[in-house]
């Protein structure tokens, strides 16, 4: 079975501090990709990567920057978390073609 | 523009009830379909794909039109363990772009 393991799935953190969420994925995926989930608003697409190094911006990349050194680790990084970045974030990888993504458990993130 | 729709439901049906979901989408190039499932502050899972004109898995059946750019998901025989966000997505290049969801409760 695919595997993708966020490192956390609660988050406390204070405005300011920079806040980094971590992803591994075990099926050697192209491609990973970082969503926030607010109610009402659906999933929506804050960064995606689809190999090492590379990097895209999604729909609301703002506040937002990512990391791939690795194929199997995609980092999301909060530069300056902010009160409006508390939201539910959701990893998801998926391999080459047109094949289905898997997600982690979420990180639910309250900046305070 | 990328964009998915759903019915914006609720949908509460009774256990054994037949429902439908709708989804449109307005990219014509999206090769490929997928519902997900979405279980109260749970990750979403994968239901069904949906590659060619439809799918039927048991009491699920998805249907794809791709002249109207309209995917369907069927369920039957609903039991309470179906009450969850069903999440309908379409391809938009190398990114999948999701609809906003239709919850959905069965009531005993």
């Amino acid at each position: 079975d695919v595997k993708v393991t966020q490192s956390s799935r609660y988050l406390v953190k204070r405005t300011g501090e920079k806040v980094f969420l971590e992803c591994v994925q075990d099926m050697d995926h192209e491609n990973m990709f970082w969503y926030r989930q607010d109610p009402g608003l659906g999933l929506r697409l804050i960064y995606f990567s689809y190999d090492v190094k590379m990097k895209e911006k999604g729909d609301i990349p703002e506040g937002y920057s990512v990391s791939r050194e690795k194929k199997e680790r995609f980092s999301l990084i909060l530069e300056s978390a902010s009160t409006n970045q508390t939201s539910m974030y959701l990893c998801a990888s998926r391999g080459g073609g047109l094949f289905e993504a898997f997600f982690g458990q979420g990180t639910r993130l309250t900046v305070v | 523009r990328k964009e998915v729709e759903q019915d914006p439901g609720p949908f509460n049906v009774p256990e054994g009830a037949t429902v439908a979901f709708n989804c449109t989408y307005s990219n014509s190039a999206s090769q490929s379909f997928f519902w997900y499932r979405q279980d109260c502050r749970k990750e979403p899972k994968l239901l069904m794909s949906v590659y060619s004109s439809g799918n039927e898995d048991g009491r699920f059946t998805a249907q794809l039109n791709r002249a109207s750019q309209y995917i369907s998901l069927l369920i039957r025989d609903s039991k309470l363990s179906d009450s969850a966000t069903y999440l309908c997505v379409a391809n938009y290049g190398q990114n999948f772009v999701f609809g906003p969801g239709t919850r959905l409760s069965v009531l005993p």
